[in-house]
């Protein structure tokens, strides 16, 4: 049973560039949602897709937009990058919207230059 | 808004001694409590979770957790921390639909 896989793991960026960054949930999951790490905190929540809708959004510009599309997979997507979207990447997966148990990915490193 | 406070940066603790990493939360209503952690250069492994219940919860890897309320605290506890142990631990809360995490505490487990 594939666990929730993230791509890709790596990538570096010039500022002003844009990226988009993968993530296929855990088998049976319906519910994606998106955190960033940066160096030395804890994840912050970005956005949350059930039904191929964004349902809650933190609190992050609209330069980090998503997608869900129908097989529960999901993109992140972050235009105008800036120096302090350095950061991980990080995917999770849960069944329905209630957040209980989290799945995460190993997350995708993004510097940017 | 939900949130947990982890006070410590850092514990450090030999290898056979009782492990202990400190979280306080702060919510309206029941709190749905979790500990999750991070090895290096790796995504969030789920450990355990307090929704109802036993005060004493059971975890993964000999991990539990203490809930208790009237502290508003939330600890984890291993009784013989192993160096394979070392890694950062991340208390959250369920705020609501999400998980609001708290800053982290690096756990060094010395041989």
């Amino acid at each position: 049973d594939a666990g929730v896989t993230q791509s890709p793991t790596h990538l570096i960026k010039t500022r002003g560039q844009q990226v988009t960054l993968r993530c296929s949930p855990k088998s049976g999951h319906d519910t994606v949602s998106w955190y960033q790490q940066a160096l030395g905190q804890g994840p912050q929540f970005i956005f949350q897709y059930y039904e191929e809708e964004e349902r809650q959004r933190g609190n992050f510009p609209d330069r980090f937009s998503g997608h869900q599309f129908p097989n529960y997979s999901s993109e992140l997507n972050v235009n105008a990058l800036l120096l302090g979207d350095s950061a991980l990447y990080l995917c999770a997966s849960s069944w329905g919207r209630n957040t209980g148990e989290l799945f995460f990915g190993e997350g995708s490193r993004l510097t940017v230059l | 808004a939900q949130s947990v406070a982890q006070p410590e940066d850092q514990v450090n603790v030999a290898e056979g001694n009782p492990l202990t990493v400190k979280c306080t939360y702060s919510v309206s209503g029941n709190p749905y409590l979790f500990w999750y952690v991070q090895y290096p250069n790796r995504g969030l492994q789920f450990l355990l979770k307090y929704i109802t219940g036993d005060n004493l919860v059971k975890g993964s890897y000999g991990f539990e957790a203490e809930f208790n309320k009237s502290q508003t605290s939330f600890h984890l506890k291993k009784p013989s921390a192993l160096v394979s142990d070392s890694a950062l631990y991340f208390c959250a809360v369920r705020s609501p639909n999400r998980l609001a995490f708290g800053k982290g505490n690096q756990v060094v487990v010395i041989p």
